[in-house]
């Protein structure tokens, strides 16, 4: 069983379209972050949210904790083939010591 | 900087045999990181490090052993290794706890297949 459910598991769209990839749990989370993997390669760190609500921008990607933060939320504008990869949320529970707890991943396909 | 440094690459071991997974980093992390990658499972942490010569089990230890004997080097050790094994195998490391706002850096992985 998954602390953390990535929905959707596989993303194809075209470029130039728009995506929302969602994390969610039960679970209260003190920070969660969000990582981008490339085949044959490890994850690489996107964005990490700390704060109820908050919302981060990088570039056409918006990122999104939740008000209670047992969830998040990731939005790419315009996608392009770059963003093809495998997206990871990874939240840290609040009474442990900080160990990440990883989603299973959203497979993005962007086709030009 | 080479980050995070994994070897081998690729290895196919049959039933029985042992192996070791490398790890390196050279950006003076305190902690380091064991895990494996199924289809569709996520990452699974095995074992942890928060120093040197300090090891910790993760969520699936059972078949692994580890070491940390300096702060630059987290060898994983597999002594009997079984088809439930077969996986992709990453090693991390972070300036501080995961999860505490301090970004993990990832290896580039090890695919192991066991037959």
């Amino acid at each position: 069983t998954q602390l953390l459910e990535q929905s959707p598991q596989f993303l194809s769209i075209q470029e130039g379209e728009n995506l929302t990839v969602y994390c969610n749990s039960s679970s209260v989370f003190s920070s969660l972050q969000w990582y981008r993997q490339e085949p044959g390669e490890g994850p690489v760190l996107l964005v990490t949210v700390v704060t109820g609500g908050e919302v981060k921008k990088l570039k056409r990607l918006t990122f999104q904790f939740g008000d209670a933060r047992k969830d998040s939320s990731l939005h790419i504008t315009a996608a392009q083939p770059g963003d093809t990869g495998l997206y990871l949320c990874a939240g840290a529970i609040t009474d442990s010591w900080g160990k990440l707890q990883f989603g299973a991943g959203t497979q993005v396909v962007v086709t030009p | 900087n080479a980050g995070v440094t994994q070897t081998p690459k690729f290895r196919i071991l049959k039933i029985g045999q042992s192996m070791t997974l490398q790890c390196t980093q050279d950006m003076n992390h305190n902690y380091m990181y064991w895990y494996r990658q199924d289809p569709g499972m996520g990452l699974k942490l095995i074992y942890y490090s928060v120093g040197a010569g300090i090891t910790d089990k993760g969520e699936v230890p059972n078949g692994y052993n580890v070491s940390r004997s300096t702060t630059e080097d987290f060898p994983l050790r597999l002594e009997l290794a079984a088809p439930s094994q077969t996986s992709v195998y990453f090693c991390a490391s972070s300036y501080s706890e995961g999860g505490l706002g301090s970004p993990l850096h990832f290896g580039n992985g090890t695919r192991l297949t066991v037959t």
